[in-house]
């Protein structure tokens, strides 16, 4: 089945320390994104890639790092400077002929 | 930061009523307007994407509008079922060109009461 998997589903670590998020494709999509969910407030941009090897700042990328070396592949890493990591990470992408974002089912990483 | 509001928040409404929300957003360099549902430990699914000043789409018994000039899209839905209960989203391109940079609202609940 073609889709978006995001892994792990759920991941706590520990205050200090980096963590990379996982997300693949295998739509054959240009462009991905990264958006962050917090309670009582919409997506917000992380980052996002219209083409492999090049990947834009969206709106909250302090603290966030990432890399597009495979179109299948934009991994997201919340490094120890992102101040306030604890939230419901959702990774998307998006196809060329609608525009339309096909999302995975997220990922919830706790800072404990 | 552009800003893109949906209102209300939260709607609660008996099965078989039709509501109706709203999606604002800047009106200027408008490039496409989306709409997405996302039920409750489910994915958001995409419901329309909209680019033409005027433009109407409809899904079934759900159906929005589109203004660019004044920067505002309606979503409709007729008849609603509890199976409609979700967070609707808005999205907004802006730019002369395509971007690429999606900018959600923060979304509508709707609660259908059987």
């Amino acid at each position: 089945d073609g889709g978006i998997t995001q892994s792990p589903k759920y991941l706590f670590r520990k205050e200090g320390q980096n963590v990379t998020l996982s997300c693949e494709q295998n739509l054959n999509h240009d462009a991905m994104y990264w958006y962050r969910q917090d309670p009582g407030q919409g997506l917000r941009l992380i980052y996002y890639s219209q083409i492999v090897n090049d990947f834009q700042k969206g709106d909250i990328a302090e603290g966030y790092s990432v890399s597009r070396e495979k179109k299948e592949s934009f991994p997201l890493t919340v490094t120890s400077a992102q101040k306030n990591p604890t939230a419901f990470y959702l990774c998307a992408s998006r196809e060329g002929a609608t525009g339309e974002l096909f999302f995975g089912e997220g990922s919830r990483l706790t800072v404990l | 930061i552009l800003n893109v509001e949906q209102s209300p928040q939260s709607l609660h409404v008996q099965e078989g009523d039709s509501t109706n929300f709203t999606c604002s957003f800047p009106s200027s360099n408008f490039y496409a307007l989306h709409w997405y549902r996302w039920e409750t430990a489910k994915s958001p699914e995409a419901l329309f994407v909209m680019t033409l000043n005027g433009d109407e789409k409809k899904k079934g018994r759900i159906s929005a509008t589109l203004n660019t000039k004044e920067g505002y899209s309606y979503l409709y839905i007729k008849g609603s079922q509890p199976e409609d209960s979700a967070t609707y989203l808005c999205a907004f391109i802006g730019g002369s060109s395509n971007t690429g940079k999606l900018i959600f609202g923060q979304g509508t609940t709707l609660q259908v009461k059987p």
